[in-house]
């Protein structure tokens, strides 16, 4: 299976900031790659797909990019709302796998 | 609108099984698959399984392949995966989740929609 590693484990920030989490797989996954935002009691909510395309919906300042190995999702212009768990999963090989989640925690 | 219910919370004795069922509503049930995923307390999110609801193909985890099975129900709207030979390790909260299909891969597309997780306790 396709490891998933993301960096940091967690984060404080404050609103209005500029946040960057990057995920590495153990192997290339070309550009198979989503992002994904967990609240506690919330279904999970997908934000990124294809590495860089937006989910209708989102708001623009969420962005993705990356491919091959390497990928990270900024959130420009911290809201409130945004405090929450990150993680990204590939959709290159079977199984699909996530990485370990980065929480975004309030300054 | 598009929305996932998923049936309530369960406790269950080791050596059970258990059946999660997962309703949708506002889109055309057999035209996405419908994957399970399952997130036990602290840890990551782990994938276990897809059905394509279009054609009732299924694809498992080889971690789950002897214990887990992915049904629908296209009269109802309603996904369902079962367990079994429960032990602690399977505690979690499961997801049920939509993502589109290819021709026989549903695992290389994004889940869009996410149920709100049903919370599988498993406890002697």
């Amino acid at each position: 299976d396709i490891q998933m590693t993301q960096s940091p484990s967690s984060v404080s920030a404050s609103v209005g900031d500029r946040v960057t989490i990057t995920c590495r797989a153990s192997h290339g996954v070309s550009g198979f790659l989503a992002w994904y935002q967990e609240k506690p009691g919330r279904a999970p909510r997908l934000l990124i797909y294809a590495a860089s395309y937006l989910q209708s919906g989102v708001p623009s300042r969420f962005s993705g990019s990356g491919s091959g190995a390497d990928f990270s999702l900024t959130i420009s212009g911290l809201q409130p709302e945004d405090f929450a768990t990150y993680y990204c999963q590939q959709a290159y090989s079977f199984p699909p796998t996530f990485g370990q989640g980065t929480r975004l925690d309030i300054k | 609108q598009v929305q996932f219910v998923q049936s309530g919370a369960e406790v269950k004795r080791p050596g059970a099984s258990v059946k999660v069922s997962c309703k949708v509503f506002g889109y055309a049930f057999s035209n996405y698959a419908i994957h399970w995923v399952r997130q036990a307390p602290g840890q990551n999110f782990e994938w276990m399984g897809w059905i394509n609801v279009g054609n009732g193909n299924t694809k498992y985890s080889q971690r789950f392949q002897d214990r887990v099975t992915v049904t629908r129900d296209t009269s109802a709207n309603t996904g369902y995966m079962e367990l079994s030979s429960l032990t602690s390790e399977d505690t979690a909260v499961y997801y049920c989740a939509r993502s589109s299909c290819g021709d026989d891969d549903c695992h290389s597309y994004a889940m869009d929609i996410w149920g709100q997780g049903t919370m599988i306790t498993v406890s002697s």
